[in-house]
């Protein structure tokens, strides 16, 4: 079975400061990945995706992440973070042909703050 | 397009009776998919289903959850004599199935806002 570990539950920054968000997966077979986000009272939108092919990714709102195989990590980053971006951010993983279901981490609030 | 809806937006009941909550997904997505997200967790799959055919449903939560999408369209989750542990959001997605084109990536699944269900 496949998981997904989002080590900080909560990530307090600058605005206009940089962010990385962490993302580590477990799974035997080879899966897709991606990054969501959910905004108060909102629902999960996605950011960004990886399905193959080149490992650096770019998403929505100035959001990038890469895929690095050998650690079996999927992190998130962004070179100037806004007030905007607070958030709740949810990596997650999906079997490849298995149905896309998605498992999800434990989330990483992010706070943006003056 | 509208997205994806649920309904009702909030659901407090009592503990031992049965509640239903709806989903209308993208009107031609393929596959729906149905998720519990707990305080603090990340969402965690229930059910899905293509077209009308429930594909997976092991991960129902015990025999008291059921779901079903008649007609290939909207689906309902039902929760028999709820129990406190129940209180949740259940989320439902919907997204295309691959290789069938139109609105969207086919391995993106779009969200609706969810039924936070509160069982007292």
């Amino acid at each position: 079975a496949q998981s997904v570990t989002q080590l900080d539950s909560q990530v307090p920054v600058f605005e206009e400061a940089p962010v990385e968000l962490r993302c580590n997966y477990s799974s035997s077979v080879s899966v897709y990945l991606f990054w969501y986000v959910q905004y108060p009272n909102q629902g999960l939108q996605l950011l960004l995706k990886y399905l193959s092919g080149s490992t650096l990714v770019k998403g929505i709102n100035g959001f990038e992440a890469e895929f690095n195989k050998s650690q079996t990590s999927f992190h998130l980053r962004k070179p100037s973070v806004h007030i905007s971006d607070t958030a709740e951010y949810f990596c997650a993983v999906a079997l490849t042909g298995g149905g896309n279901k998605l498992t999800f981490g434990t989330g990483t609030q992010l706070k943006v703050e003056l | 397009d509208t997205g994806v809806s649920q309904d009702p937006r909030h659901k407090i009941t009592k503990r031992g009776q049965n509640v239903t909550f709806r989903c209308d997904p993208i009107s031609e997505h393929n596959r729906l998919y149905w998720y519990r997200q707990t305080l603090g967790q990340g969402p965690e799959f229930l059910t899905y289903f293509q077209n009308e055919a429930q594909l997976e449903k092991s991960r129902l939560l015990s025999d008291r959850f059921s779901a079903e999408r008649p007609k290939g369209s909207f689906s309902t989750l039902e929760i028999q004599r709820t129990e406190q542990g129940d209180s949740a959001m259940y989320l439902c997605a919907s997204s295309l199935l691959p290789g069938t084109g139109g609105h969207g990536d086919s391995y993106e699944q779009y969200f609706g806002p969810g039924t936070r269900l509160t069982v007292t």
